[in-house]
């Protein structure tokens, strides 16, 4: 049990279905981020939110839009995407933002596939 | 812009033969450093990490990194692997400046498949 869970844990969708992922975590953390996971790249920092509140959009699509309703819950909304966009989608969490005294927690991820 | 590397890709050793994953990063000041390991089906999951201080830093699982500052490395190492070390290996690297102080650079990753 990492204290970061992730739902659905797979996920197939047409490219004009508008789907949600779900992340939470259950350690008390400040700071919550969606990284894009691609067969032979590196992870993606996608976004990052800090108590509540967006801090970072790495040039992320629109298509992509996220949402942070509390400091536990973090929702990547999906819509119109594209084949190219079929990775794994990883939730972490941090005490905060600063990484100096913190490490990253991750969640198992949802398995995307765009058709 | 930041980045870390890898060397290798897939990395095939028996098992009791000793391991060592090269980690270079391209940034010249002060840095925080970490490994993680994906198993099979699973999480990403910390295996070790530097902040400050001793720079050989010693993890779960028997495994071990070094950080050389004047090499830009923090290479990984176990002197003696295990079936069960199968996984992805990832190299992390937190530059820890202005506004993007919660931000990882991750490698590409080095598979590791241990044949028993």
């Amino acid at each position: 049990e990492t204290g970061v869970t992730q739902t659905p844990r797979h996920l197939v969708m047409g490219m004009t279905n508008k789907k949600s992922l779900k992340c939470e975590q259950h350690l008390g953390h400040n700071a919550m981020y969606w990284y894009k996971q691609s067969a032979k790249k590196p992870l993606e920092l996608m976004f990052v939110y800090s108590l509540e509140e967006r801090v970072e959009n790495n040039s992320v699509p629109s298509r992509f839009s996220p949402e942070c309703p509390n400091s536990s819950h973090l929702f990547l909304h999906l819509h119109t995407l594209q084949p190219e966009d079929s990775a794994l989608y990883l939730c972490a969490s941090s005490q905060n933002r600063d990484l100096s005294y913190n490490e990253q927690f991750f969640g198992p991820g949802t398995r995307l596939t765009v058709l | 812009a930041q980045s870390v590397s890898q060397h290798n890709h897939h990395v095939i050793l028996s098992e009791a033969a000793s391991l060592e994953l090269g980690c270079n990063y391209s940034y010249g000041g002060t840095v925080n450093l970490f490994w993680y390991v994906q198993y099979p089906g699973q999480h990403l999951q910390l295996l070790l990490k530097y902040f400050s201080g001793d720079p050989l830093v010693k993890g779960i699982k028997g495994f071990e990194a070094e950080f050389i500052k004047s090499k830009f490395s923090f290479n990984l190492r176990k002197p003696s692997v295990q079936w069960s070390d199968t996984a992805e290996y990832f190299c992390a690297v937190n530059a820890g400046y202005g506004g993007s102080q919660g931000n990882l650079i991750f490698g590409k990753g080095t598979k590791l498949s241990v044949k028993p």
